[in-house]
């Protein structure tokens, strides 16, 4: 009964590749996130989505393109890999943005580790 | 910008010392401060969240203390054991529709037995 959970866990390419990472929230959130852990492990947010809607687009090669088909999925495409690419993929959750109503509590999944040769 | 700094960048303390992991922000204006656990080659575990009007929060042998106007948050690790051997991040909460999480680089901890 994982809460948030990231498909593949692990993918090796080569450069110029195209590759999607696919994430499912099973606690009924209405915003979900994408964040890059780069290899000094410096966490930042690339894109946010609430009700299926882009809210956060930070500066991020237009090559990455999130896509919200329901609520509870977010994934992320890559179009032509580049080395600068390799990192672990995060892919987060919380109820909604803060508000009086709910804390904002982020939700991580286990991460998707992208290598490209 | 909000800025969030975690010094020193690696602990190494004996089993059993209680011991505190400092976390500095630059913009005081923040809606909550979360501190998260991450194990190697896992995600992250939400360990403590405190809100802006709150000054702490407890769970088990931890505590983490938050000064909004100074910038800084605190957590505390009572009689440290092996298994709390991770990396520790601090991440602030901005304001708004768009608010977003910001995070520092973390603190990675070795309990040794």
């Amino acid at each position: 009964d994982t809460a948030v959970s990231q498909t593949p866990k692990y993918l090796v390419t080569q450069m110029g590749n195209d590759k999607s990472i696919k994430c499912e929230q099973n606690l009924g959130h209405d915003t979900m996130y994408w964040y890059k852990q780069d290899s000094k492990k410096f966490l930042k947010i690339m894109f946010s989505y609430n009700n299926k809607e882009l809210i956060i687009n930070e500066t991020v090669p237009n090559r990455f393109s999130p896509k919200s088909p329901d609520k509870a999925h977010l994934n992320l495409h890559i179009n032509s890999l580049e080395l600068g690419d390799s990192a672990v993929y995060f892919c987060a959750s919380s109820q909604g943005p803060p508000s009086g109503r709910n804390t904002g509590e982020l939700f991580f999944g286990e991460g998707s580790r992208l290598t490209v040769l | 910008k909000q800025e969030v700094t975690q010094i020193p960048a690696a602990l190494s303390v004996p089993e059993g010392e209680n011991l505190v992991l400092n976390c500095s922000f630059t913009d005081s204006a923040i809606y909550n401060l979360q501190w998260f656990r991450q194990d190697p080659g896992k995600g992250l575990t939400s360990l403590l969240l405190i809100q802006s009007s709150q000054r702490e929060q407890t769970s088990g042998r931890l505590n983490a203390s938050l000064d909004k106007s100074s910038g800084r948050s605190t957590l505390y690790i009572a009689a440290s054991q092996p298994g709390d051997s991770a990396t520790y991040l601090c991440a602030v909460r901005s304001y708004g529709a768009n608010s977003k999480l910001t995070f520092g680089k973390g603190i990675t901890l070795s309990v040794r037995p």
